[in-house]
């Protein structure tokens, strides 16, 4: 069955970086986009970022304004966020998500890790 | 950005009571329309898919319909387990977009 895992998770002071990890297993990665969704805490469900199945297309919220960098390594089944510039607004559970076609719907999402960005 | 409009943002109803939320685009997105629920602690689960098809195993009580503009998404008979928080999300466009949200509670 599918499974997403994140890991990399964790409290950063504003201003520095992260890199989130989301391992997938059982179904073929290499084949899928994926995104990123992101949830602050008490809040709604806000979409980060996307990467078309061979890494060559990727797409941003307004909001990243360059800081964010999503990549893959089909190699590894694992799809990597690269945080900079953490700002306090960013503090949020970050999900990965499997696209079911051109970034269209999810029906297979991670558990999510919860990053948050306080001095 | 399409911007989803969901109404209400939270809502008591009891068990049996038929539900009903409202999403609204601020563009003609056709039918490109999906409803998640959301459990407490819990990642998103996807419910309906293309305004009115439903998910797999996910129970016929839950229902969706709409194209265009404005979505409804209804569950006949609500149940204790329905509990949640349920989300509209649009993929007309990137960036993809996400309604605020309706939690539902059991009166």
């Amino acid at each position: 069955q599918v499974q997403l895992v994140e890991s990399g998770g964790g409290v950063v002071q504003p201003g520095r970086s992260l890199r989130l990890s989301c391992a997938a297993s059982g179904f073929t990665f290499s084949s899928y986009g994926m995104h990123w969704v992101r949830q602050a805490p008490g809040k709604g469900l806000e979409w980060v970022a996307v990467i078309s199945y061979d890494g060559n297309k990727k797409y941003y919220a307004d909001f990243v304004e360059g800081r964010f960098t999503i990549s893959r390594d089909n190699s590894k089944n694992t799809l990597y966020l690269q945080m900079n510039s953490l700002r306090a607004e960013d503090t949020a559970v970050y999900y990965c998500a499997k696209d079911q076609y051109s970034s269209s719907y999810f029906q297979h999402w991670g558990q999510g890790t919860l990053v948050t960005v306080s001095s | 950005d399409i911007q989803m409009t969901q109404s209400p943002s939270s809502l008591s109803a009891s068990v049996g009571d038929r539900v009903t939320i409202t999403c609204q685009a601020s563009q003609d997105i056709s039918n490109y329309l999906n409803w998640y629920q959301q459990k407490e602690g819990k990642a998103p689960k996807l419910l309906i898919y293309d305004a009115s098809n439903l998910d797999t195993g996910v129970p016929p009580r839950f229902s969706g319909s709409g194209s265009g503009t404005d979505f409804t998404f209804t569950i006949s008979s609500l149940q204790p387990e329905d509990i949640a928080t349920y989300y509209c999300q649009q993929y007309d466009n990137l960036p993809l977009t996400f309604g605020g949200g309706t939690k539902v509670e059991i009166k």
